[in-house]
């Protein structure tokens, strides 16, 4: 099976602008994660995704936001971009929950630099 | 809410040899699992272990293995034999087995960079 993709894999934005970042999970995979990475915060848990309602979100500004799509893609989006947005982010993917796997596969990550 | 932690910044281990990385988690549940994720300069995040906190057995996997006491609530990771492709970013990470607010979270520790030296 192909993993996890992440599009694009490397992104420069100026502050002000908007971003909207792409994941498409390992088929069959419902469940779509997505992870912010910072040398400082390290990682942190943004928002989860399943049959395209967000189930869970983290403790992040309402700039950030997601959606899925019927077939499990999910989109990042973050608005009005601050210099401090700049990090790798990361999308992960999981069966159905309710299987007896709890893994996630990650992406290999889009890098978001903020100018 | 739980938190995760690892206490090793950095452990740097010989071709060859065993290098235990630590980890403990604070939590109030009884039902949960724990992973050991490896972190290479790609940026790449491989899952490299898993154990249910159900389990009595350490799970092991090739050359990684895993200590999981409950009770004293840690979760040490042991890579024998080691290799230069072993060198890496390692995370500690939870996740709630039943808790709707954890639904697809992971909590991960602050990272232990191993460094393998020929």
């Amino acid at each position: 099976k192909a993993g996890v993709t992440q599009t694009p894999r490397y992104l420069i934005k100026t502050r002000g602008q908007q971003v909207t970042l792409s994941c498409s999970p390992i088929s069959g995979h419902r469940s779509v994660s997505w992870y912010q990475q910072t040398p400082g915060q390290g990682l942190q848990f943004l928002f989860e995704y399943f049959s395209e309602t967000q189930r869970n979100k983290g403790n992040f500004p309402g700039r950030f936001s997601g959606r899925q799509f019927s077939n499990s893609r999910s989109e990042m989006n973050v608005s009005t971009l601050e210099l401090g947005d700049s990090a790798l982010y990361l999308c992960a993917s999981s069966p159905y929950p309710g299987q007896s796997s709890y893994e996630q596969y990650f992406g290999p990550g889009t890098r978001l630099t903020v100018t | 809410a739980q938190t995760v932690t690892q206490s090793q910044p950095e452990m740097s281990v010989q071709e060859a040899e065993t290098v235990t990385l630590s980890c403990t988690y604070d939590t109030s549940e009884s039902d949960y699992y724990l992973f050991w994720y490896k972190q290479p300069p790609s940026r790449q995040m491989i899952l490299v272990i898993r154990q249910e906190a159900y389990k009595q057995q350490n799970a092991t996997e090739n050359r990684f293995s895993v200590n999981f006491q409950k009770a004293a609530k840690s979760f040490s990771l042991k890579i024998s034999d080691s290799q230069l492709g072993d060198a890496a970013m390692y995370f500690c990470a939870y996740r709630s087995a039943f808790a709707t607010d954890s639904w697809g979270k992971l909590q991960f520790g602050a990272g232990t960079q191993v460094v393998v030296t020929p």
